[in-house]
């Protein structure tokens, strides 16, 4: 069965950081990888979505790279916000219907 | 403007007393789900309608039923909330079961038991 791991599981910068967070799965039969924002009691915002063909896809500030080989996602979060702050969670999809989630990573940036 | 809608916001219940979590989406997508999420642990799938076709997880307990009326709008329907069952409760949709499409999520219900 497919594990989605998140480490670490909370992390706090100083504004204006650049950041790395980091998701690694079990099984690399994926079709893709997605990351996702989640305010504390909200839903969950798509970020961005990587293809398993795909190594990278790029969205403002945000960059996301896929090793499918090695099982591993990177959210790299250039010139962090405060309004950044969040949880980040990465989710692969290894059928039609089957996403599996990490249990995320809580961001805090201090101003 | 909001694309997937759910509705309450919070529900509160009593234990044992039948619950339904409502959720509509403005995109006219095909594929509706719901998602469970327990505090600080990863969202769960529950079930999930490919238009009207019902498909449920094996591990999603027998409490829990849905409901697709039409494209716009589907239930959540707890028939008898256990101390357990509360959590926040995720409703997406996708435009297809191809795999390279998106999930667009609501921004939840969360349910507590009282």
């Amino acid at each position: 069965k497919q594990e989605v791991t998140q480490i670490p599981a909370a992390l706090s910068v100083p504004e204006g950081e650049n950041l790395v967070l980091n998701c690694s799965f079990t099984d690399s039969a994926i079709y893709n990888l997605q990351w996702f924002r989640q305010d504390p009691g909200k839903g969950l915002t798509s970020l961005l979505l990587i293809q398993s063909s795909q190594r990278e896809q790029t969205s403002g500030r945000l960059n996301a790279s896929l090793d499918k080989s090695s099982g591993r996602s990177t959210l790299y979060i250039a010139a962090s916000q405060p309004g950044d702050s969040a949880t980040y969670l990465c989710a692969v999809r290894t059928g039609a219907n089957n996403l599996f989630f990490g249990t995320g990573t809580r961001l805090t940036v201090i101003p | 403007d909001a694309m997937v809608i759910q509705n309450p916001r919070y529900q509160v219940t009593q234990f044992g007393k039948p619950v339904t979590l409502s959720c509509s989406q403005t995109l006219n997508h095909n594929v509706m789900y719901w998602y469970q999420q327990k505090s600080s642990q990863a969202p769960k799938l529950l079930f999930h309608y490919y238009d009207k076709d019902f498909n449920n997880e094996a591990d999603t307990p027998d409490n829990f039923q849905s409901r697709r009326p039409n494209t716009s709008f589907c239930f959540l329907d707890i028939r008898s909330p256990g101390l357990g069952d509360a959590a926040m409760y995720l409703c997406a949709t996708s435009g297809g079961e191809a795999t390279n499409e998106k999930l667009f999520f609501g921004s939840g219900t969360q349910l507590s038991v009282l």
